[in-house]
Protein backbone atom coordinates (compact mmCIF):
# COMPACT_ATOMS: atom_id res chain seq x y z
CA UNK A 1 0.00 0.00 0.00
CA UNK A 2 0.87 3.63 -0.40
CA UNK A 3 2.69 5.44 2.29
CA UNK A 4 3.44 9.06 2.50
CA UNK A 5 6.39 10.64 5.22
CA UNK A 6 5.93 14.00 5.21
CA UNK A 7 8.94 16.23 6.62
CA UNK A 8 9.36 17.94 8.85
CA UNK A 9 6.95 16.88 11.59
CA UNK A 10 7.27 20.44 13.21
CA UNK A 11 8.29 23.70 11.87
CA UNK A 12 8.21 27.25 14.03
CA UNK A 13 9.00 29.91 12.02
CA UNK A 14 9.70 33.74 12.43
CA UNK A 15 7.13 35.93 10.71
CA UNK A 16 8.27 36.84 7.59
CA UNK A 17 10.47 34.01 6.86
CA UNK A 18 10.56 30.97 4.17
CA UNK A 19 9.83 27.67 4.72
CA UNK A 20 9.32 24.20 2.92
CA UNK A 21 7.71 21.22 3.70
CA UNK A 22 8.34 17.86 1.79
CA UNK A 23 5.90 14.91 1.35
CA UNK A 24 7.55 11.68 0.11
CA UNK A 25 5.87 8.75 -1.45
CA UNK A 26 6.39 4.95 -1.70
CA UNK A 27 4.98 4.58 -5.15
CA UNK A 28 4.22 7.01 -7.90
CA UNK A 29 2.05 9.29 -7.40
CA UNK A 30 -1.27 9.88 -9.65
CA UNK A 31 -2.58 12.84 -7.73
CA UNK A 32 -1.00 14.88 -5.05
CA UNK A 33 -3.13 17.15 -2.59
CA UNK A 34 -1.81 19.79 -0.78
CA UNK A 35 -4.37 20.13 2.26
CA UNK A 36 -4.60 22.77 5.63
CA UNK A 37 -5.96 21.56 8.84
CA UNK A 38 -6.84 24.04 11.10
CA UNK A 39 -6.67 22.40 14.98
CA UNK A 40 -9.64 20.56 15.49
CA UNK A 41 -11.55 21.91 11.86
CA UNK A 42 -11.59 20.16 8.68
CA UNK A 43 -9.02 19.72 5.56
CA UNK A 44 -8.76 22.69 3.58
CA UNK A 45 -8.05 21.96 -0.16
CA UNK A 46 -4.89 24.44 -1.35
CA UNK A 47 -3.55 22.46 -4.34
CA UNK A 48 -3.47 19.20 -6.66
CA UNK A 49 -0.62 18.64 -8.63
CA UNK A 50 -1.29 15.92 -11.74
CA UNK A 51 2.01 16.21 -14.00
CA UNK A 52 5.59 15.84 -13.08
CA UNK A 53 7.34 18.96 -13.14
CA UNK A 54 4.19 20.72 -12.44
CA UNK A 55 4.34 23.96 -10.10
CA UNK A 56 1.07 25.97 -8.79
CA UNK A 57 1.21 28.69 -6.83
CA UNK A 58 -1.62 30.43 -4.76
CA UNK A 59 -0.69 33.75 -3.16
CA UNK A 60 2.43 32.86 -1.00
CA UNK A 61 2.18 29.06 -1.23
CA UNK A 62 3.85 27.28 -3.91
CA UNK A 63 3.72 23.42 -4.59
CA UNK A 64 5.88 21.46 -6.86
CA UNK A 65 5.88 17.91 -8.00
CA UNK A 66 9.22 16.14 -9.33
CA UNK A 67 9.51 15.03 -11.94
CA UNK A 68 9.67 11.46 -11.37
CA UNK A 69 6.13 12.06 -9.17
CA UNK A 70 7.04 10.35 -6.20
CA UNK A 71 7.66 14.06 -3.83
CA UNK A 72 6.12 17.29 -3.72
CA UNK A 73 7.09 20.50 -1.69
CA UNK A 74 5.32 22.97 -0.31
CA UNK A 75 6.86 26.41 -0.32
CA UNK A 76 5.63 29.22 1.96
CA UNK A 77 7.07 33.15 1.13
CA UNK A 78 6.86 35.73 3.98
CA UNK A 79 5.45 33.23 6.15
CA UNK A 80 2.29 35.03 8.32
CA UNK A 81 0.40 34.25 11.32
CA UNK A 82 -2.67 33.07 9.20
CA UNK A 83 -0.40 30.14 7.44
CA UNK A 84 -0.01 28.84 11.17
CA UNK A 85 -1.68 25.21 10.61
CA UNK A 86 -1.21 21.64 9.83
CA UNK A 87 -0.58 20.99 6.59
CA UNK A 88 -0.97 17.44 4.96
CA UNK A 89 -0.05 15.95 1.61
CA UNK A 90 -2.74 13.36 0.09
CA UNK A 91 -2.14 10.88 -2.68
CA UNK A 92 -4.15 9.32 -5.46
CA UNK A 93 -2.87 6.12 -5.90
CA UNK A 94 -4.43 5.52 -9.04
CA UNK A 95 -8.04 4.83 -7.15
CA UNK A 96 -10.11 7.72 -5.50
CA UNK A 97 -9.52 7.09 -1.63
CA UNK A 98 -6.96 9.46 -0.76
CA UNK A 99 -3.70 8.33 1.39
CA UNK A 100 -2.61 11.12 3.59
CA UNK A 101 0.72 11.48 5.42
CA UNK A 102 1.05 12.52 9.30
CA UNK A 103 1.25 16.16 8.73
CA UNK A 104 3.53 18.97 9.42
CA UNK A 105 2.39 21.60 12.20
CA UNK A 106 3.09 24.62 11.53
CA UNK A 107 3.60 27.41 14.08
CA UNK A 108 4.46 31.25 12.92
CA UNK A 109 6.06 33.53 15.90
CA UNK A 110 6.44 37.22 15.78
CA UNK B 1 -19.14 29.30 -2.77
CA UNK B 2 -20.64 25.94 -1.96
CA UNK B 3 -19.42 23.44 0.95
CA UNK B 4 -19.17 20.21 2.57
CA UNK B 5 -21.60 20.94 5.51
CA UNK B 6 -21.45 17.98 8.75
CA UNK B 7 -23.92 17.45 11.89
CA UNK B 8 -23.26 17.39 14.73
CA UNK B 9 -20.14 19.27 15.38
CA UNK B 10 -19.82 17.03 18.17
CA UNK B 11 -21.01 13.92 19.89
CA UNK B 12 -20.48 12.48 23.30
CA UNK B 13 -22.05 8.61 23.14
CA UNK B 14 -21.92 5.42 25.85
CA UNK B 15 -20.19 2.79 24.28
CA UNK B 16 -22.53 0.14 22.72
CA UNK B 17 -25.17 2.75 21.61
CA UNK B 18 -25.62 3.76 17.84
CA UNK B 19 -24.90 6.84 16.26
CA UNK B 20 -25.33 8.54 13.09
CA UNK B 21 -23.27 11.05 11.38
CA UNK B 22 -24.61 13.39 8.66
CA UNK B 23 -22.69 14.81 5.98
CA UNK B 24 -24.93 17.25 3.35
CA UNK B 25 -22.00 16.99 0.14
CA UNK B 26 -21.65 19.86 -2.27
CA UNK B 27 -24.88 19.63 -4.57
CA UNK B 28 -23.55 18.55 -7.76
CA UNK B 29 -21.00 16.25 -6.63
CA UNK B 30 -21.13 12.43 -7.35
CA UNK B 31 -18.60 10.54 -5.26
CA UNK B 32 -19.15 10.90 -1.57
CA UNK B 33 -16.04 9.29 1.08
CA UNK B 34 -16.14 9.14 5.09
CA UNK B 35 -12.65 9.23 6.48
CA UNK B 36 -11.70 9.86 10.15
CA UNK B 37 -8.82 11.10 12.10
CA UNK B 38 -7.90 9.44 15.53
CA UNK B 39 -6.46 12.08 17.67
CA UNK B 40 -2.76 12.74 16.86
CA UNK B 41 -2.65 10.11 13.92
CA UNK B 42 -3.24 10.47 10.30
CA UNK B 43 -6.46 10.85 8.73
CA UNK B 44 -7.69 7.74 7.11
CA UNK B 45 -9.99 6.51 4.71
CA UNK B 46 -13.18 4.67 5.69
CA UNK B 47 -15.29 4.47 2.44
CA UNK B 48 -16.37 5.65 -0.37
CA UNK B 49 -19.72 5.88 -2.29
CA UNK B 50 -20.98 6.39 -5.72
CA UNK B 51 -24.21 5.58 -7.78
CA UNK B 52 -26.29 4.65 -4.75
CA UNK B 53 -23.46 2.15 -3.39
CA UNK B 54 -20.18 1.41 -1.79
CA UNK B 55 -17.43 1.73 -4.04
CA UNK B 56 -14.40 0.80 -2.00
CA UNK B 57 -13.90 0.66 2.04
CA UNK B 58 -10.91 -0.09 4.21
CA UNK B 59 -10.58 -2.90 6.45
CA UNK B 60 -11.59 -0.40 8.95
CA UNK B 61 -14.90 -0.47 7.82
CA UNK B 62 -16.62 -3.50 9.50
CA UNK B 63 -19.62 -4.96 9.61
CA UNK B 64 -20.74 -1.89 12.84
CA UNK B 65 -20.47 0.60 9.72
CA UNK B 66 -23.08 1.59 7.23
CA UNK B 67 -23.50 4.35 4.77
CA UNK B 68 -26.47 5.82 3.41
CA UNK B 69 -27.88 8.17 0.95
CA UNK B 70 -31.51 8.34 2.21
CA UNK B 71 -32.73 11.32 0.06
CA UNK B 72 -31.29 13.74 -2.58
CA UNK B 73 -28.64 15.52 -0.37
CA UNK B 74 -28.12 13.75 2.75
CA UNK B 75 -25.16 11.41 3.43
CA UNK B 76 -24.69 9.19 6.59
CA UNK B 77 -22.38 7.48 8.23
CA UNK B 78 -23.58 4.61 11.10
CA UNK B 79 -21.73 2.94 13.48
CA UNK B 80 -24.12 0.25 15.28
CA UNK B 81 -22.49 -0.43 18.35
CA UNK B 82 -19.69 2.31 19.25
CA UNK B 83 -16.47 0.88 20.80
CA UNK B 84 -14.20 3.09 22.73
CA UNK B 85 -11.69 3.13 19.78
CA UNK B 86 -14.48 4.24 17.61
CA UNK B 87 -13.60 8.25 19.25
CA UNK B 88 -12.46 10.34 16.17
CA UNK B 89 -12.82 13.05 13.95
CA UNK B 90 -15.23 11.95 11.52
CA UNK B 91 -14.50 14.22 8.09
CA UNK B 92 -16.92 13.57 5.20
CA UNK B 93 -15.80 14.79 1.77
CA UNK B 94 -17.35 14.77 -1.95
CA UNK B 95 -15.68 15.14 -5.12
CA UNK B 96 -17.67 16.28 -8.65
CA UNK B 97 -15.93 13.74 -10.86
CA UNK B 98 -14.00 10.26 -10.31
CA UNK B 99 -9.92 11.64 -9.73
CA UNK B 100 -11.10 14.99 -8.90
CA UNK B 101 -10.44 17.12 -5.82
CA UNK B 102 -12.09 16.46 -2.76
CA UNK B 103 -13.71 18.74 -0.79
CA UNK B 104 -13.63 18.23 2.78
CA UNK B 105 -16.37 18.92 5.80
CA UNK B 106 -15.28 20.59 9.32
CA UNK B 107 -15.81 17.32 10.84
CA UNK B 108 -17.41 15.62 13.41
CA UNK B 109 -16.01 14.90 16.93
CA UNK B 110 -17.21 11.79 18.34
CA UNK B 111 -16.02 10.84 21.80
CA UNK B 112 -16.90 6.92 23.15
CA UNK B 113 -17.18 7.06 27.12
Amino acid sequence: SQELEQSPQSLIVQEGKNLTINCTSSKTLYGLYWYKQKYGEGLIFLMMLQKGGEEKSHEKITAKLDEKKQQSSLHITASQPSHAGTYLCGADAGNTPLVFGKGTRLSVIA
Amino acid sequence: EPEVTQTPSHQVTQMGQEVILRCVPISNHLYFYWYRQILGQKVEFLVSFYNNEISEKSEIFDDQFSVERPDGSNFTLKIRSTKLEDSAMYFCASCRDYAETQYFGPGTRLLVL
